[in-house]
């Protein structure tokens, strides 16, 4: 069965670095893995996408083996404000494409 | 450049109803997505609609139906509503695709009571 799966929750303090990692083992040849964040009462919010390696841009890196069967995401330094859900997104392939987001990861940031 | 609205924001429906739910796109984005979220099954992708032609569509019951306009707004209908279909609803738009960078609305919650 195709799937996406990531760890429920995490927790961390203010100032350390959070690493949420993402099981893709489907996942389409040609597909990009985008993570999103999500705020109670509000609609996801992009914070970045990669094919392979690594991609860095303001606010977090990813991580991708060669294989792209997983990624990690990585938000260094994180703050209060960093408290959300976390979802990761990919096109997996079993017998037909299908667009499948991870069921999120609560990180909860403490002071 | 306005953000993605959707509309209603709430809507109360009962069991055998329909529902048409609007979402209006970031100027210039031709690809809309919807998705239901819920509690228990988290983000589901529903369909993608593309240049007003569906391209892609999750395992939902053919209740769940949409289209696009040419000016690439989009409805989702769902006909014959069930105590399950309450959910959070939310529509999402790109320039590319369902798989580039997609900008979410803030979503429309239906209760089907």
């Amino acid at each position: 069965l195709a799937k996406t799966t990531q760890p429920i929750s995490m927790d961390s303090y203010e100032g350390q670095e959070v690493n949420i990692t993402c099981s893709h083992n489907n996942i389409a040849t040609n597909d990009y893995i985008t993570w999103y964040q999500q705020f109670p009462s509000q609609g996801p919010r992009f914070i970045i996408q990669g094919y392979k390696t690594k991609v860095t841009n303001e606010v977090a890196s990813l991580f991708i083996p060669a294989d792209r069967k997983s990624s990690t995401l990585s938000l260094p330094r994180v703050s209060l404000s960093d408290t959300a859900v976390y979802y990761c997104l990919v096109g997996l392939w079993s017998n037909d494409y299908k667009l499948s987001f991870g069921a999120g990861t609560t990180v909860t940031v403490r002071a | 450049k306005a953000g993605v609205t959707q509309t209603p924001r709430y809507l109360i429906k009962t069991r055998g109803q329909q529902v048409t739910l609007s979402c209006s796109p970031i100027s210039g984005h031709r690809s809309v997505s919807w998705y239901q979220q819920t509690p228990g099954q988290g983000l589901q992708f529903l369909f993608e609609y593309f240049s007003e032609t569906q391209r892609n569509k999750g395992n939902f019951p053919g209740r769940f139906s949409g289209r696009q306009f040419s000016n690439s707004r989009s409805e989702m209908n769902v006909s014959t509503l069930e105590l399950g279909d309450s959910a959070l609803y939310l529509c999402a738009s790109s320039d590319g695709g369902a798989y580039n960078e997609q900008f979410f609305g803030p979503g429309t919650r239906l209760t089907v009571l």
